[in-house]
């Protein structure tokens, strides 16, 4: 069973610090990692896609993989309480099948 | 990013009939789009895979006679729920995923809140 985990939370950070997010994989053939943020009754939304080895940074979201450890994470810089949401975590399998985690729960406190 | 489309956004049907579901990727052609549903507070549950062409995969547990799927097209596909009950009122996503070379991305529609009386 391939699978995606994620701590499901709440994270809970004040306005203005580094929200880290994690998550690991099993599937060692993923070669595809996604974020998406899904706000309370709103789908989700694709916030970050990575695919090598290292770090990818967009504006203040910063994402990290390393498939050595079957680890990615979600950095999130100067959180804002527009940032609280749930996050998901998700790994494209070989054949472009997505694996999503149950999500992460984030709340910035202002 | 892409854009994803979905409609009804909403919608309130009687037991015993039928709603219909379009889902369109409006900037990219898909190959392959997904359906999901979510009840309140859970995680996202994958129904089906339609596939432009040929038959939905359907996951354990959905019945393909009830959730029908069609991919008429590169940018189209509707799911009908058929017969629906109040056990049926959910919120359903659909999903499209635009190949990039040797990778992709996966876009979600804005998603259908299903109310049935």
């Amino acid at each position: 069973q391939k699978e995606v985990e994620q701590n499901s939370g709440p994270l809970s950070v004040p306005e203005g610090a580094i929200a880290s997010l994690n998550c690991t994989y099993s599937d060692r053939g993923s070669q595809s990692f996604f974020w998406y943020r899904q706000y309370s009754g709103k789908s989700p939304e694709l916030i970050m896609s990575i695919y090598s080895n290292g770090d990818k940074e967009d504006g203040r979201f910063t994402a990290q993989l390393n498939k050595a450890s079957q680890y990615v994470s979600l950095l999130i810089r100067d959180s804002q309480p527009s940032d609280s949401a749930t996050y998901l975590c998700a790994g494209g399998t070989g054949g472009f099948k997505t694996i999503f985690g149950a999500g992460t729960r984030l709340f910035v406190k202002a | 990013g892409a854009v994803v489309s979905q409609h009804p956004s909403w919608v309130i049907c009687k037991s015993g009939t039928s709603v219909k579901i379009e889902c369109r990727s409006l900037d990219f052609q898909a190959t392959t789009m997904f359906w999901y549903r979510q009840f309140p507070k859970q995680s996202l549950m994958l129904m089906a895979t339609s596939n432009e062409g040929s038959k939905a995969t359907y996951e354990q547990g959905v019945e393909k006679d009830k959730f029908l799927i069609n991919h008429a097209s590169l940018t189209l596909s509707t799911l009908t729920v058929t017969s629906a009950h109040p056990e049926d009122s959910s919120f359903y996503i659909c999903s499209a995923r635009r190949l990039r070379d040797t990778t992709y991305e996966q876009y979600f529609g804005p998603g259908t809140r299903l109310t049935v009386t």
